[in-house]
This record gives structure tokens, C-alpha cells and sequence, in this order.
């Protein structure tokens, strides 16, 4: 079985872009979480999708949204980027259903906003 | 709320020499609870994971927690580490279906001397 894959891997933006990433969940995997690590704060929870609807959201402003497709693919989107966005945006797919809760984490996109 | 804590920042071990990796947690009820590894650059692999029954499980990698409710503990431990544990690791906590967001600690990371 195939495990999360996440892309682009590696993104540079500027200040004011915004950005988009995206993540494919294992096969059969309805739930995508989507983490922000940065050395300062550790992993931050930013949302959670289930069955294209957002089920539980982070402590994060507006600027920073997501969305699920039908296949359970996920995108988040990070508008008017600002510096302190650079970090390493990690997605966990879970297994509905299955009663274990055990995420599995893709490699992440590292953002770099200059 | 749920919490962890990992009270350790840096541990450093020689090759050879056993390891134990702490983490204590605040949660209501019977936690779900997890270790993961993080190696430099890439996402995050599960270690083992502890749901109910055997209090002592193991793990990849050679690798075993003890659940202590009492003390509301999990800690990781390895009798012998190896170079390549080098890395950081984390301590989550989580709840059994629905709506599930793990909590993460912030991490320890393991240095190895040859």
C-alpha cells in the first residue's frame, strides 16, 4: 500500500504570496490532518478533513485553509504568506473505521517565505 | 484538556548504552498513546502504540514503552541504541473515535556518540 505523499517538497515563496499544498492520503483513508512544525512552536495542529467536510480546525487565523476532495486528496492554502510561515507542513492520513486513531505522516512540504 | 509532556529536550547517549525517553500525559479517560520518530528532514514514523490490555508494548526498531497509569506515563526505552536512532521523538496522546486530534509533545531529540 502506498503511504502519504505530499507536494511539492520543497517550495520558496515571498512575503505577500500565497501558497498551495497538497497531500494524498493512504488508499481507503477518509481523514487528512494537516500539522505545521517549526522549531520554536514543535507540531500545531491546523485542521483535520473528513469526507470533504472540515471536522476540527487549529488555533490558526484565516489565512491559512484547506479543502478535501471526493477521492480524500487534500490542499491547504496559505494566503498573504508572511516569514513567519516558513516551516514544515506535515499530513496524516487516518484510518476511519478502523478504531486504532494511529496517523500516518507523509515526508511534508518545507515552505520557505523570503 | 488533553496534554504531554516531554521533559526532556536534548538526551544524549553513547553507543551501546541503553536509552529511556520520558513522557507523561493529562487526559480524562484511557488514553490512546503513541511514540513516533522523526530522522532529519522527513515525516513522522510510528514506533509502537499502546490501546489497552499489556501495559509493556513493543515497538520497531527494537524499541518498548511501559503504560503506568498511575503515573501517567509512557516512556520509550531501548537496552542497546544505535547511531542511526539519532533523531527526534515524539510523545502523543489521542481519544478513541470521532472527532480525533492527537496531542503532541514537543519532542526529544536523541543524540548518539560513536
Amino acid at each position: 500500500k502506498a503511504g502519504v505523499t505530499q507536494t511539492p517538497r520543497y517550495l520558496i515563496k515571498t512575503r505577500g504570496q500565497q501558497v498551495t499544498l497538497s497531500c494524498s492520503p493512504i488508499s481507503g483513508h477518509r481523514s487528512v490532518s494537516w500539522y505545521q512544525q517549526t522549531p520554536g512552536q514543535g507540531l500545531q495542529f491546523l485542521f483535520e478533513y473528513f469526507s470533504e467536510t472540515q471536522r476540527n480546525k487549529g488555533n490558526f487565523p484565516g489565512r491559512f485553509s484547506g479543502r478535501q476532495f471526493s477521492n480524500s486528496r487534500s490542499e491547504m492554502n496559505v494566503s498573504t504568506l508572511e516569514l513567519g510561515d516558513s516551516a514544515l507542513y506535515l499530513c496524516a492520513s487516518e484510518g476511519s473505521g478502523t478504531g486504532t486513531n494511529e496517523q500516518f505522516f507523509g515526508p511534508g512540504t518545507r515552505l520557505t517565505v523570503l | 484538556a488533553q496534554s504531554v509532556t516531554q521533559p526532556d529536550i536534548h538526551i544524549t547517549v553513547s553507543e551501546g548504552a541503553s536509552l529511556e525517553l520520558r513522557c507523561n500525559y493529562s487526559y480524562g479517560a484511557t488514553p490512546y498513546l503513541f511514540w513516533y520518530v522523526q530522522s532529519p528532514g522527513q515525516g513522522l514514523q510510528l514506533l509502537l502504540k499502546y490501546f489497552s490490555g499489556d501495559t509493556l508494548v513493543q515497538g520497531i526498531k527494537g524499541f518498548e514503552a511501559e503504560f503506568k497509569r498511575s503515573q501517567s506515563s509512557f516512556n520509550l526505552r531501548k537496552p542497546s541504541v544505535h547511531w542511526s536512532d539519532a533523531a527526534e521523538y515524539f510523545c502523543a496522546v489521542g481519544a478513541k473515535g470521532g472527532s480525533y486530534i492527537p496531542t503532541f509533545g514537543r519532542g526529544t531529540s536523541l543524540i548518539v556518540h560513536p
